[in-house]
C-alpha cells in the first residue's frame, strides 16, 4: 500500500496570507489526523477527521481549519498566517474498526512564514 | 489532561552499550503508549506499541502503570540507531496522540 502523502512539500507565504495543505491517507483509511510541529512546541494535535466529520480539535485558534472529502483526503487552511505558523505540518491517518490507535504518518509539509 | 514527559533532550552513548530513553506520562485511565522514531530526512513512524509487547530492532519498552512510566530499552546500541524518539499516548475515546519532547539519540561509534 502507498503511503500517506502530503502536498506540497514545502511552502513560502507571507504574513497576512492564507495556505491551504493537502493530504491523502493511505487507501481504506478514513480517519485523518494534523499535527504541527515546531522546535519550541514539539509536536501537537491540531484536528481529526473521520467520513467528512471533524471528531475531535486541539487547542489551535479558528484560524486554523480543515476538511475532509468523501474518498477520505483531508485538506488543512490555515487563514491571516503569523510568523508563529512557520512550522512542519504533519498528517496521520489510522484505520477504522478496533485495535490499536497506531497512526500513519506523511513526511509533511513544510510552511514558511516571512 | 494527559501529559507526556521525555526528560533527556539529548543522549549519547557508545556502540555495544545499553540504551535507555525515558518516558513518563499522567493520565488516570488506561492509555495507550506508542514510540515513535524519525530517523534523518524520514517520516515519523512507529517503532513499536505496549499493547503488543514486541521487540523491534532490538528495543523493548515495558508499560509499568504503577511508576506511570513506559521507558524505551536497548541492550546494545548500533550506530544506525541514531535518531529522534518520541513517546506518545492515546487515551479513552481520544483518539489523538499526546507526544512528548523527543529524545535526540546519538549512538557513537
Amino acid at each position: 500500500k502507498a503511503g500517506v502523502t502530503q502536498t506540497p512539500r514545502y511552502l513560502i507565504k507571507t504574513r497576512g496570507q492564507q495556505v491551504t495543505l493537502s493530504c491523502s491517507p493511505i487507501s481504506g483509511h478514513r480517519s485523518v489526523s494534523w499535527y504541527q510541529q515546531t522546535p519550541g512546541q514539539g509536536l501537537q494535535f491540531l484536528f481529526e477527521y473521520f467520513s467528512e466529520t471533524q471528531r475531535n480539535k486541539g487547542n489551535f485558534p479558528g484560524r486554523f481549519s480543515g476538511r475532509q472529502f468523501s474518498n477520505s483526503r483531508s485538506e488543512m487552511n490555515v487563514s491571516t498566517l503569523e510568523l508563529g505558523d512557520s512550522a512542519l505540518y504533519l498528517c496521520a491517518s489510522r484505520g477504522a474498526g478496533q485495535g490499536t490507535r497506531e497512526q500513519f504518518f506523511g513526511p509533511g509539509t513544510r510552511l514558511t512564514v516571512l | 489532561a494527559q501529559r507526556v514527559t521525555q526528560p533527556e533532550k539529548l543522549l549519547s552513548v557508545f556502540k555495544g552499550a545499553p540504551v535507555e530513553l525515558k518516558c513518563n506520562y499522567s493520565y488516570s485511565g488506561s492509555p495507550e503508549l506508542f514510540w515513535y522514531v524519525q530517523y534523518s530526512r524520514q517520516r515519523l513512524q512507529l517503532l513499536l506499541r505496549h499493547i503488543s509487547r514486541e521487540s523491534i530492532k532490538g528495543f523493548t519498552a515495558d508499560l509499568n502503570k504503577g511508576e506511570t512510566s513506559f521507558h524505551l530499552k536497548k541492550p546494545f546500541a548500533q550506530e544506525e540507531d541514531s535518531a529522534m524518539y518520541y513517546c506518545a499516548l492515546s487515551s479513552g475515546s481520544a483518539r489523538q496522540l499526546t507526544f512528548g519532547s523527543g529524545t535526540q539519540l546519538t549512538v557513537l561509534p
